[in-house]
């Protein structure tokens, strides 16, 4: 296990079509993280798991997104009906919770491009 | 609430000229901060941390950040550019939220290193 692996990297949807990502984390990391990353800006939270539980979602995740993390392992992120401005860089990270004040380890991400 | 603000969009340098990317940050407690690097196409990494130890903090490839407390100011340096410092560059802010650290990212400096 070298890292965290995102999958799709790269995903070109028509409006209105849902997707799915997948994030598999560090094996031996607990906590798991969602952020996105318009063109230009850092990285914004998006949603937090420990473990199976999803214990915060930002407002950013509006109704059309749906995350989850079924065995405490990998995570998936949906968006459904997706929108010209879901476009983005999505992030996943994790960390273990003695590791999580040293900072994440994050996947290269899943880009998004909605037309 | 806790935030960072990086002071610069943009930072131009010759290589071999110091790098100088300025963060200030905002926190009710003592923070956690970071500085994280991305290259185009790939994830971020995870330049340096500081977590209450020392103030001068050390990272990989030369690079270092001071913390000054009574400045709010965790800014990133290194003696002498190389092109492969060419990279956005964000500092982070961990927020203790609902028991766990969650990280706050800057909007990012993007690094542009000349021959």
């Amino acid at each position: 296990d070298t890292g965290v692996s995102q999958d799709p990297r790269h995903k070109i949807t028509k409006r209105g079509q849902n997707v799915t990502f997948r994030c598999d984390p560090i094996s031996e990391h607990n906590r798991l993280y969602w952020y996105r990353q318009t063109l230009g800006q850092g990285p914004e939270f998006l949603t937090y798991f420990q473990n199976e539980a999803q214990l915060e979602k930002s407002r950013l995740l509006s109704d059309r997104f749906s995350a989850e993390r079924p065995k405490g392992s990998f995570s998936t992120l949906e968006i459904q009906r997706t929108e010209q401005g879901d476009s983005a860089m999505y992030l996943c990270a994790s960390s273990s919770k003695e590791g999580a004040w040293g900072g994440y380890t994050f996947g290269s991400g899943t880009r998004l491009t909605v037309v | 609430a806790q935030s960072v603000t990086q002071l610069d969009s943009h930072v131009s340098v010759s290589e071999g000229t110091p790098v100088l990317l300025r963060c200030n940050y905002s926190s009710s407690y003592s923070p956690s901060l970071f500085w994280y690097v991305q290259h185009p196409n790939k994830g971020l990494q995870l330049l340096l941390k500081y977590t209450s130890a020392a103030t001068l903090v050390k990272g990989i490839n030369g690079f270092e950040a001071e913390f000054k407390k009574s400045e709010t100011s965790f800014h990133l340096t290194k003696p002498s550019a190389h092109m492969s410092d060419a990279a956005e560059y964000f500092c982070v802010v961990s927020s203790l939220s609902g028991g766990y650290n969650k990280l706050i990212f800057g909007a990012g400096t993007r690094l542009a290193v000349h021959p």
